[in-house]
């Protein structure tokens, strides 16, 4: 049972703007940055934002984050058929000493 | 260019343990990252297993910590991961990751293509 909560999913037609949400606690979130994954069907995970709004080398700047106290969330513009997949938030958790990720949103293009 | 290459067997049986070696191209052990292991069970979410650099500095999933050693062979470029008395809950995609820089301990963002690991008896 992770202790980061997400919707389990969010839709969208192509070009549409897609928001997912990632709540957590004050052991996390509140004290740590946010990072997020996009993991296609039947592939690795692919670092997608860290630091909360940092994009890597690569990312188009379609996926935007950011942070708000203990929740996150992760926006996507002019959504492409490319971006179905699943998508999960994660941080430092400092009560249990470990890193943690979110419970998974499933992002479906339609 | 790293990469990442996770082998071990496929198919275990209960209380026994999973074995698991990552093959790194492209780097070094002594630059210092952290080195980390994560898995999926079929259909769930991620779970990170933990992660741990060449100085020794050690941090495991505290719901795994009992049954979990992570190592070094530098020798052949590799780490391992060893998860002793498993059970069917430890059926899982598994993958080894790298994080983003020298300071992160669990920020992946290079990740191996992922080994699925079946215990059933």
């Amino acid at each position: 049972q992770s202790v980061l909560t997400q919707s389990p999913s969010a839709s969208g037609t192509p070009g549409q703007w897609v928001t997912i949400s990632c709540s957590g606690s004050n052991s996390n979130i509140g004290s740590h940055t946010v990072n997020w994954y996009q993991q296609p069907p039947g592939t690795a995970p692919k670092l997608l934002i860290h630091k909360n709004g940092q994009r890597p080398s690569g990312v188009p700047d379609r996926f935007s984050g950011s942070k708000s106290g203990t929740s996150a969330s992760l926006a996507i513009s002019g959504l492409q058929s490319e971006d179905e997949a699943d998508y999960y938030c994660a941080a430092w958790d400092d009560n249990l000493n470990a890193y943690v990720f979110g419970t998974g949103t499933e992002v479906t293009v339609l | 260019q790293v990469q990442l290459q996770e082998s071990g067997p496929g198919l275990l049986k209960p209380s026994e343990t999973l074995s698991l070696t990552c093959v790194v191209s492209g780097s070094s052990f002594s630059s210092g990252f952290y080195w980390g292991w994560i898995r999926q069970p079929p259909g769930k979410g991620l779970e990170w297993v933990g992660s741990v650099n060449l100085l020794g500095n050690t941090y495991y999933n505290p719901s795994l910590k009992s049954r979990v050693t992570m190592s070094f062979d530098t020798s052949k470029n590799q780490f391992s991961l060893k998860l002793n008395s498993v059970t069917a809950a430890d059926t899982a995609v598994y993958y080894c990751a790298r994080p983003y820089t020298t300071s992160d301990k669990a920020k992946f963002d290079i990740w191996g293509q992922g080994t699925l690991v079946t215990v059933s008896s």
